[in-house]
Order: structure tokens, then sequence, then C-alpha cells
């Protein structure tokens, strides 16, 4: 059973600039769940995507989007990058969105913005 | 105030200690609590996972939940140098349909040989 990939590993952006991040779930699991994990601190919520729709929101801005795909791999998508969204990007997928499900955790995709 | 408070540490401590994290946390709706080791530039990996307050075993590790107070502790026995990590606690609430995680800021583990 393959565990929870994400692409790429690491990725210099500068202020403005697009980023995109991929994340394949593990097999089997139809939701995925971003975090932005600043140094230092714990996981933040993004979003939730179930069956290609999002499914709660945290605490972010528009210019945080993402996308889920029929196969379940995801993306995260933040525009207008800010100093401030230098961070490790956490992508967890799980069997399903509810509370009683366990997210399973990708490596993380480490994004530094200059 | 932070909905999820967690000691930031270094907590350094000898092999074979007991180690004893603890998190404190202020929404009652909290309702599965979780316990998450992270290795340096690693993902965040589940280690326990507890739904009633009380105690929950597995191996070197125990999970204690006590609702009442909002605050929950993992305990490891026979610390080994390998269990030098962050520890994460994170929680969710019952009442919605996605699965959110509220974690803490994480606990920096040393085990010293």
């Amino acid at each position: 059973e393959t565990g929870v990939t994400q692409s790429p590993t690491h990725l210099i952006k500068t202020r403005g600039q697009q980023v995109t991040l991929r994340c394949s779930s593990q097999s089997g699991h139809n939701t995925v769940s971003w975090y932005q994990q600043a140094l230092g601190q714990g996981p933040q919520f993004i979003f939730q995507y179930y069956r290609e729709e999002e499914n709660g929101r945290g605490n972010f801005p528009p210019r945080f989007s993402g996308l889920q795909f029929p196969n379940y791999s995801s993306e995260l998508n933040v525009n207008a990058l800010e100093l401030d969204d230098s961070a490790l990007y956490l992508c967890a997928s799980s069997l399903a969105p509810g509370p009683g499900e366990t997210q399973y955790f990708g490596p993380g995709t480490r994004l530094l913005v200059l | 105030q932070k909905e999820v408070e967690q000691d930031p540490g270094p907590l350094s401590v000898p092999e074979g200690a007991i180690v004893s994290l603890n998190c404190t946390y202020s929404n009652s709706a909290f309702q599965y609590f979780m316990w998450y080791r992270q290795y340096s530039r690693k993902g965040p990996e589940l280690l326990m996972y507890t739904y009633s307050s009380g105690n929950k075993e597995d191996g070197r590790f125990t999970a204690q939940v006590d609702k009442s107070s909002k605050y929950i502790s993992l305990f490891i026995r026979d610390s080994q140098p390998s269990d030098s990590a962050t520890y994460l606690c994170a929680m969710t609430l019952v009442d919605t349909g996605r699965r959110a995680l509220t974690f803490g800021s994480g606990t920096r583990l040393q085990v010293q040989p």
C-alpha cells in the first residue's frame, strides 16, 4: 500500500508569484486535507476536499485555493505569494471526511518565499 | 489565547526515563484527541488516538484524556534515543462533517543516550 506522497519536496519562489503543490492520497482514500506548518508551530488547517468538492476551510484568504481530481489526488494553489507563506505544506488523506477517520500525512513540501 | 496550548520544550531526558507530554484546550466541543510524532523535516505520524476520557495504552505509549479538566497527556515509558522528535497533540470536533485537526504547537523531545 502506497502512502501519501507530495511534490515537490522543496520550492523557492519570490513574492508575488504563484505556486502549485501536489498530493497523491493513500490508496482508497477519498478525502484530502491541506495544512500549513510555520517553523516551530503546529500545522494549521487550510481546507479539505471530499469527492472533488471543498468540504470546509480554515482561516486562510481566497488566494489559497485547491482542487481534487477524480483519482482523489489534489493540488494546493497559492497566488500572490507573501513572505509569511514560507512554511511546510502538508497534505493528509483519510478514508472519509468525518471526525472519526484517521488522517495520514505526507512528508510535506517546504516553500520558501523570498 | 490559542485553542490548544502545548509547552514547546525542548524537553531533554536520559534514555530509559518516563516522559510526560501535555496539552490543555479551551473548547469543550473537542471530542477526538490524537498524538502525532514528527521527526525533523518529515510529516506528522499518528501515534495515539482516543475518544473517551481515561487511559489508552499501546506498547510504551499511554494517552490520557481528562475532559473535565480539558487536559490531555502522552506518557512514554522506557524512552529511547529514537523517540527524539517533536510531539504534537491534535483534536477535532465531533459535530462537523469534516475533520479539521486543531494542533498544539508541539513539544520537542530529546532523549540522551
